[in-house]
């Protein structure tokens, strides 16, 4: 199946800050897709992205679908935004039931 | 906004005991997923659901769990005898359409507990 790494594991910041978040995936991918786990556990969506880019506030995206990666941008970090950062992905080769593939995640930290 | 729900939150549940997580997805969503999450570790696909049959399943889906869409609303994960492996965060997902790029929404998640 499709394999996806996401760098750094870890990642400490001052408020204030500004990160990216890498994810690299082994394959061409029907849906890509990043998402916020805040410290209760719930998976916040943050972009479906599986090409091109999008912006949401502090927070942006891009995914080159033909070199195979996407970043997420984080700009002027806050404390709220502490927590684990996945991408998940479809393979096109899959072969059915659009299964989605998680990466290790980014643990991010941001101090006050 | 729409979302997808999970009942119950939290479950604490004795090895060997039975138990139904319940879900209710988007409401003109035609596909389900189940996802689980062991503490510390990344998510993984369980089993995904269309036209109240299996569409697939991952190698972990075994005979221990099933699935269920009862009526127009719920879905369910069933696990007929937990272990302790089976502690994890249950995740709930659903999509309009299948697959070919189209967004996963997710669930809160429930967190089982198996002692």
């Amino acid at each position: 199946g499709i394999q996806v790494e996401q760098s750094p594991p870890d990642l400490i910041l001052q408020e204030g800050a500004n990160s990216t978040l890498r994810c690299n995936f082994s394959d061409s991918v029907n849906n890509l897709q990043w998402f916020h786990q805040n410290p209760w556990g719930q998976l916040i969506n943050l972009f479906y992205i599986p090409s091109g880019t999008k912006q949401n506030g502090r927070l942006s995206a891009t995914t080159v679908a033909t070199e195979r990666y996407s970043l997420l941008y984080i700009s002027s970090s806050q404390t709220t935004d502490s927590g684990v950062y996945f991408c998940a992905v479809e393979g096109v080769m899959e072969t059915s039931g659009s299964r989605l593939t998680f990466g290790e995640g980014t643990q991010l930290t941001v101090n006050p | 906004e729409p979302e997808v729900t999970q009942t119950p939150s939290h479950q604490v549940t004795q090895m060997g005991q039975e138990v139904i997580l319940r879900c209710v997805p988007i409401s003109n969503h035609l596909y389900f997923y189940w996802y689980r999450q062991i503490l510390g570790q990344k998510v993984e696909f369980l089993v995904s659901f269309y036209n109240n049959e299996i569409s697939e399943k991952s190698e972990i889906f075994d005979d221990q769990f099933s699935v269920e869409r009862p009526d127009g609303s719920n879905f369910t994960l069933k696990i007929r005898s937990t272990k302790l492996e089976d502690s994890a965060m249950y995740f709930c997902a659903s999509s309009v359409v299948w697959g070919r790029s189209y967004e996963q929404y997710f669930g809160p998640g429930t967190r089982l507990t198996v002692t």
